[in-house]
């Protein structure tokens, strides 16, 4: 099993553009979200989706918007990207079950973006 | 609602000492644990996790933390440090309604010495 991955792994953009960072898991989980990292903020939670269509807001969501038309993928967009969106972000995703699996969350390796 | 503190942002230790990295936690009804670690350029992993019972947790590399509900505390311990253990260390608290609950603390980043 590959866990989870993300696509790109670093990209520089200047304010205005858009991109979509795309994260993908092959262990079938049903949760699924997105992250941003900055330095000593620790992880905070942009978007997150329960299941296959369907979508939520986090802690951060201003700016992002999400997809989840698969199951196995979660599409993070930026429409116009500012430089406050310098970042690293994590995907991460969890099973459905209950208890402590429902929160032990896997993560991807990350993509570093840089806005100019 | 949740909180997580971590003591220090970074922490300093000789290889081979006892590594302490501190996490306290506010939850209004009995929480998940996790501690996650970070290797440089790469995402979190699972160290390990308290739910209930044993409130000593054995993770894994030699990690294990004890769940104190009386001081709100789940430290992080190793009783001797090994060069590979350089890494960045991340408490969080769920309380149990979905992984999009989880808050994480802001991180400790741990130095070994030779």
């Amino acid at each position: 099993n590959a866990g989870v991955t993300q696509t790109p792994k670093f990209r520089v953009l200047k304010t205005g553009q858009s991109m979509t960072l795309l994260c993908a898991q092959d262990m079938n989980h049903e949760y699924m979200y997105w992250y941003r990292q900055d330095p000593g903020m620790g992880l905070r939670l942009i978007h997150y989706s329960v299941g296959e269509g369907t979508t939520a807001k986090g802690e951060v969501p201003d700016g992002y918007n999400v997809s989840r038309l698969k199951k196995q993928n979660f599409l993070l967009g930026l429409e116009s990207a500012a430089p406050s969106q310098t970042s690293v972000y994590f995907c991460a995703s969890s099973y459905p079950g209950q208890g402590v699996s429902r929160e032990t969350q896997y993560f991807g390796p990350g993509t570093r973006l840089l806005v100019l | 609602a949740q909180s997580v503190t971590q003591l220090g942002s970074h922490v300093s230790v000789s290889e081979g000492a006892l590594v302490l990295l501190r996490c306290n936690y506010s939850s209004s009804v009995p929480p998940y644990l996790f501690w996650y670690v970070q290797y440089p350029n790469q995402g979190l992993q699972l160290l390990l996790k308290y739910t209930t019972g044993a409130t000593l947790v054995k993770g894994i590399n030699g990690f294990e933390a004890e769940f104190k509900k009386s001081e709100t505390s789940f430290h992080l311990t190793k009783p001797s440090a090994h060069m590979s253990d350089a890494a960045e260390y991340f408490c969080a608290v769920s309380e149990g309604t979905g992984g999009f609950k989880t808050i994480f603390g802001a991180g400790t980043r741990l130095f070994v010495k030779a």
